[in-house]
């Protein structure tokens, strides 16, 4: 049962563009969200994270919102930039729980020059 | 100087044998973790250990044993193995009390079983 969900293995955009990546999640548990940044041959990295008492946060090119009557939280980043290509996991986490990260299966982004 | 740091980063092995994965963390976290990366792409949590004690152990064949010598190392014993163990594995640190920045992660240990 996959409590967080990336339903869009792939995003290809141009850079300067917008990169909007999605996530939905079950837990309504869940009170803590995290993206991570991956690229090949490594682990992933934390990027961006988000407390369930705020709807958005910002740090530079990157902006997460949260919708938690939705359950969906989405990744801005403006602009894209070819280095921002990479695979971009959302992570959610419950109190109580060891703070154990559950994760999506992943967004592939690839922004064009 | 790397933070967290797994060992081999590579592992290629035949069926039923028995390998160890190691990791260190040198960032004064208590609480370390397991994760493997399946097919399809899945971040599966396997155990994690706070100061040296288990605190999480998901549903993972008893092939798997985790030992936690101290907090800044976690080791991942595999015995038996078998094809379907091939994945990705990653180690992670953290406090147990994190807050905003969630795990810092290993580069990966990519494990394949012919």
């Amino acid at each position: 049962d996959q409590q967080v969900k990336q339903n869009s293995p792939s995003l290809s955009v141009q850079e300067g563009r917008i990169s909007i990546l999605n996530c939905d999640y079950t837990n309504s548990m869940f009170d803590y969200f995290l993206w991570y940044k991956k690229y090949p041959a490594e682990g992933p990295t934390f990027l961006i994270s988000i407390s369930s008492i705020k709807d958005k946060n910002e740090d530079g090119r990157f902006t997460v919102f949260l919708n938690k009557s939705a359950k969906h939280l989405s990744l801005h980043i403006v602009p894209s930039q070819p280095g921002d290509s990479a695979v971009y996991f959302c992570a959610a986490s419950a109190s109580g729980s060891a703070r154990q990260l559950t994760f999506g299966s992943g967004t592939q982004l690839t922004v064009l020059p | 100087d790397t933070a967290v740091s797994q060992t081999p980063k590579y592992l290629v092995t035949q069926m039923g044998n028995d390998k160890s994965i190691k990791c260190e963390q040198n960032l004064g976290h208590d609480t370390m973790y397991w994760y493997k990366q399946d097919s399809k792409k899945f971040l599966k949590i396997m155990f994690s250990y706070n100061n040296k004690e288990l605190i999480i152990n998901e549903t993972v064949p008893n092939r798997f044993s985790p030992k936690s010598p101290d907090k800044a190392h976690l080791n991942l014993h595999i015995n038996s193995l078998e094809l379907g163990d091939s994945a990705v594995y990653f180690c992670a640190s953290s406090s147990i009390q994190w807050g905003g920045n969630g795990y810092t992660f290993g580069s990966g240990t990519r494990l394949t079983v012919v």
